[in-house]
């Protein structure tokens, strides 16, 4: 089955302590991108890559870093995490810039 | 930078009705993508229809449909004969056909269904 996998699906941390949420997909896409959600904001995006070693920062990149070493695999890390991290998590891929992107389906993260 | 305003944070709808969902969208490009995310309680997010800027046509799913409307930057989502499995959270987005770098989201709009 064709699809975006994140892993946890839920986390619970305290403050400072470093962790990666894995994104893999199974399509060969090029496209990879790191959204997150909070109500009332919509999705945002926090960094994306458009192929492997090539990574970018989107609206909200701040506290957080990412990698592209190989295609299938985009993980989100948070070195050092802060309550205001505490949202709704969403990898999503495509084949090439003009065509949807297929989301993941979701890591909620709660950070204390 | 291109933003996207839904102006609706909560609609309803009496089950086998029609309800609109409004979006407008603010860019300078002429050649774009927009979009409309349905996200049920499960979280997940699941396209409902997609349009090509270049396109006059309205796009059309089954039930979906859009009023697209260019030069007014106007997106709206219409659902035909609604159902129960309809309630959720929609989403208005737009992607560059220029940059293709990201989806720009509105904030959303919650649909409820009444039986």
């Amino acid at each position: 089955e064709a699809q975006v996998t994140q892993n946890p699906r839920y986390l619970i941390t305290v403050t400072g302590k470093k962790l990666t949420v894995t994104c893999s997909q199974n399509m060969n896409h090029e496209y990879m991108s790191w959204y997150r959600q909070d109500p009332g904001l919509g999705l945002r995006q926090i960094y994306y890559s458009m192929n492997v070693e090539v990574t970018d920062k989107g609206d909200v990149p701040e506290g957080y870093k990412v990698s592209r070493k190989e295609k299938r695999n985009f993980p989100l890390i948070l070195e050092s995490p802060s309550p205001n991290q505490t949202s709704l998590y969403f990898c999503a891929s495509s084949l090439a810039r003009r065509t949807e992107l297929i989301f993941g389906p979701g890591t909620r993260l709660t950070v204390t | 930078a291109q933003t996207v305003t839904q102006s609706q944070p909560e609609m309803s709808v009496q089950e086998a009705e029609t309800v609109t969902l409004s979006c407008t969208y603010d860019t300078s490009e002429s050649d774009y993508y927009l979009f409309w995310y349905k996200q049920p309680p499960s979280r997940q997010m699941i396209l409902v229809i997609r349009q090509e800027a270049y396109k006059q046509q309205n796009a059309t799913e089954n039930r979906f449909s859009v009023n697209f409307q260019k030069a007014a930057k106007s997106f709206s989502l219409k659902i035909s004969d609604s159902q129960l499995g309809d309630a959720a959270m929609y989403f208005c987005a737009y992607r560059s056909a220029i940059s293709g770098n990201k989806l720009v989201f509105g904030a959303g709009t919650i649909l409820r269904v009444k039986s």
